[in-house]
């Protein structure tokens, strides 16, 4: 199982639309839990932490299952600035706990 | 705050020469990260420093990688000899404790 796994879409969305991104992870003591947003030729940036009992940002909703190892972000009313590529993040347990995994991202693009 | 500054960002270089890839991180960070970033593999953590030490090294692919931090303020990662597969993007990343990346505008390198 890769540490971090995502759907690489391309998901391509009408602007309203609500889309729903997935990720697993597989090393089950990982300790937090990230959505990182890449825009093309850019640098990835924070998006939103995830936390256990779920958390909004919003138009963005987050949410972890620890016993089934999985993330989910959730848009709604999507705009055309939504379009970028999503990237799931898990840190590392323990002593690693500095360490960002990276999933290889999900491509978004919302057309008018 | 000027944020992560990374230079070059462009390089072509033809293969056999060595590169040198400069980051600045943001003052006060004292976490400092090289990842790379292919098409294939995604964004891989090649190595961490934290107050200027190497702690994890333990991805970067080869001998012909080497990365220093002299000081708070300025890290390099050179490749020598570089190879066509080296072509990918590479960000510098800093974090103040306990955590939250930011990433500089990264280097794209490309060996021919």
């Amino acid at each position: 199982r890769k540490e971090v796994e995502q759907d690489p879409g391309p998901f391509n969305v009408p602007e309203g639309a609500t889309v729903a991104f997935n990720c697993t992870y597989s090393n089950s003591a990982s300790q937090s839990f990230f959505w990182y947003r890449q825009d093309c030729r850019k640098e990835p940036k924070l998006l939103m932490s995830v936390y256990s009992s779920g958390n909004e940002d919003g138009r963005f909703t987050a949410q972890l299952n620890r016993a089934s190892q999985y993330i989910s972000l959730l848009i709604r009313d999507s705009k055309l600035s939504d379009s970028a590529t999503y990237l799931c993040v898990v840190t590392g347990s323990g002593g690693s706990n500095y360490k960002l995994t990276f999933g290889k991202g999900t491509l978004l693009t919302v057309n008018p | 705050d000027a944020g992560v500054i990374q230079s070059p960002r462009h390089e072509v270089t033809e293969m056999g020469q060595e590169v040198t890839l400069r980051c600045k991180p943001i003052s006060g960070h004292n976490s400092l990260f090289w990842y790379r970033q292919t098409m294939m593999r995604g964004l891989e953590l090649l190595i961490y420093f934290n107050n200027n030490v190497p702690i994890d090294d333990s991805g970067m692919p080869e001998d012909r990688f080497s990365a220093k931090m002299p000081n708070a303020s300025f890290s390099t990662l050179k490749i020598q000899p570089s190879e066509p597969r080296d072509s990918a993007v590479y960000f510098c990343a800093s974090s103040p404790p306990p955590a939250g990346y930011t990433f500089g505008s990264g280097t794209r390198l490309t060996v021919v």
